[in-house]
């Protein structure tokens, strides 16, 4: 139990273009998942929680407007990285947590996104 | 400071050692505590939690102290698969929300 997808697993998009990242919860409800980055070599760094039916909560330094989340439903949340650019180009991972969990977050595998 | 500090290593040891990382927190409200293990360019993965008495998983052993602020990680009988970064994780309680922290993670060498 507790799985967590994401889609796609990686993508590569030309700078300047849009692009969006599904993260679902497979077999269980989530009323709150987080949006990370990871740089090469470095920590995870929480960019957003989304919380079902409300707006994401964003992190300081993270443009709103540039990272838009949408959590649709129990058990789906979207990332749109608007207007892409090769800074941008990271890992980005989703994890969510079960409504009954005491605060375990389960972890999709990530989406690789390289901007050129 | 930061809210959550970890020794980034790495950790080189034989197989077969034992190996034990620490992780210490700043907030003391801190409500949940966990531990997880990142492989290279893949996602983190739920190692175990941390509870207030301790807790053992096989050759893992997690420890909380909260008069000291810090969590703990034993590895018994390491093992070649075991090399990993190891990311621990702080819950704080703050107004009702719950946002994670996250160490920089500990890199573990497990070598033949």
């Amino acid at each position: 139990g507790a799985v967590v997808s994401q889609h796609p697993s990686w993508v590569i998009c030309k700078s300047g273009t849009s692009v969006k990242i599904e993260c679902r919860s497979l077999d269980f409800q989530a009323t709150t998942m987080f949006w990370y980055r990871q740089f090469p070599k470095q920590s995870l760094m929480l960019m957003a929680t989304s919380n079902e039916g409300s707006k994401a909560t964003y992190e300081q330094g993270v443009e709103k407007d540039k990272f838009l989340i949408n959590h649709a439903s129990l058990t789906l949340s979207t990332l749109t990285v608007t207007s892409a650019h090769p800074e941008d180009s990271s890992f980005y991972i989703c994890s969510a947590i079960p409504g009954t969990s005491d605060y375990e977050q389960y972890f999709g595998p990530g989406t690789r996104l390289t901007v050129t | 400071r930061k809210e959550v500090e970890q020794d980034p290593g790495p950790f080189n040891v034989p197989e077969g050692a034992t190996v034990a990382f620490n992780c210490t927190y700043s907030n003391s409200a801190s409500q949940s505590f966990f531990w997880y293990r990142q492989d290279c360019r893949k996602e983190p993965k739920l190692l175990m939690s941390v509870y207030s008495s301790g807790n053992e998983d096989g050759r893992f052993t997690a420890q909380l102290n909260r008069a000291s602020q810090y969590i703990s990680l034993l590895i018994r009988d390491s093992k070649l698969s075991d090399s990993a970064t190891y990311l621990c994780v702080v819950f704080p309680a703050s107004g009702g929300s719950y946002i994670p922290t996250f160490g920089r993670g500990t890199s573990l060498i497990v070598h033949p």
